[in-house]
């Protein structure tokens, strides 16, 4: 069965360092997602990407993230300089063809902000 | 677990037994809503979804009932089992393409 991959599993970094987190989304989606979930907590939406832009993101997405589809296949999530609090789990997530549909989910990133 | 919380609204049943676990969401304007499963480090897995045109849905032991005149959501799991030991969350969506959700609950399946 397709899955969504991402990848490094864990990712630990200096204050003020940029980093990127990849994702493979399903080969046939259309619709791509960045979530967090800081440890403890409800999952939080970040950002929503579909034909090659943003088509929507919360008042967390500030300035220092940025979403890019590089290629056909990879999906990746730009911090441009970590704070400690944008330490957690990140996920990628999927959907076929519109935002009310499954949305299948990877098995996250770790990001640990030091 | 990474992913479970240390304060959540915490339900317990026993092996065999039926469980409720209810949300209440806040968007009268949703009219999308799905529960997700998830497990200790792992990212959430979907289970069953309904649209507001709906008000029950049944999946595979589970059933979905949504109440849109106060807002309440449930999940209905069927002769629970000790793999169904998790956090589930709901999660609204009105039409666009943020999906919001709720806080969580964990189950505790005793054997």
């Amino acid at each position: 069965e397709p899955e969504v991959t991402q990848t490094p599993s864990h990712q630990v970094t200096q204050m003020g360092q940029e980093v990127i987190l990849h994702c493979v989304p399903i080969s046939n989606h259309l619709y791509f997602y960045w979530y967090r979930q800081i440890l403890g907590q409800k999952v939080e939406f970040l950002v929503s990407f579909y034909n090659n832009e943003i088509s929507e993101k919360s008042e967390i997405f500030d300035d220092q993230f940025s979403v890019e589809r590089p290629d056909g296949s990879n999906f990746t999530l730009k911090i441009r300089s970590t704070k400690l609090e944008d330490s957690a789990m990140y996920f990628c997530a999927s959907s076929r063809v519109t935002a009310q549909e499954t949305q299948y989910f990877g098995p996250g990133t770790r990001l640990l902000v030091l | 677990g990474e992913s479970v919380g240390l304060h959540l609204p915490t339900l317990s049943v026993q092996e065999g037994d039926n469980s409720i676990i209810n949300c209440a969401y806040s968007n009268s304007a949703s009219d999308y809503f799905i529960w997700y499963k998830q497990e200790s480090g792992k990212g959430p897995q979907f289970i069953i979804d309904i649209r507001s045109n709906m008000d029950k849905r049944q999946g595979q032991r589970v059933t979905v009932l949504l109440n849109k005149t106060v807002k309440h959501l449930s999940l209905q799991i069927a002769a629970t089992q000790p793999g169904d030991s998790a956090v589930y969350f709901c999660a609204e969506n009105d039409g666009g393409f943020k999906t919001i959700f709720g806080a969580g609950t964990r189950l505790f399946v005793k054997a």
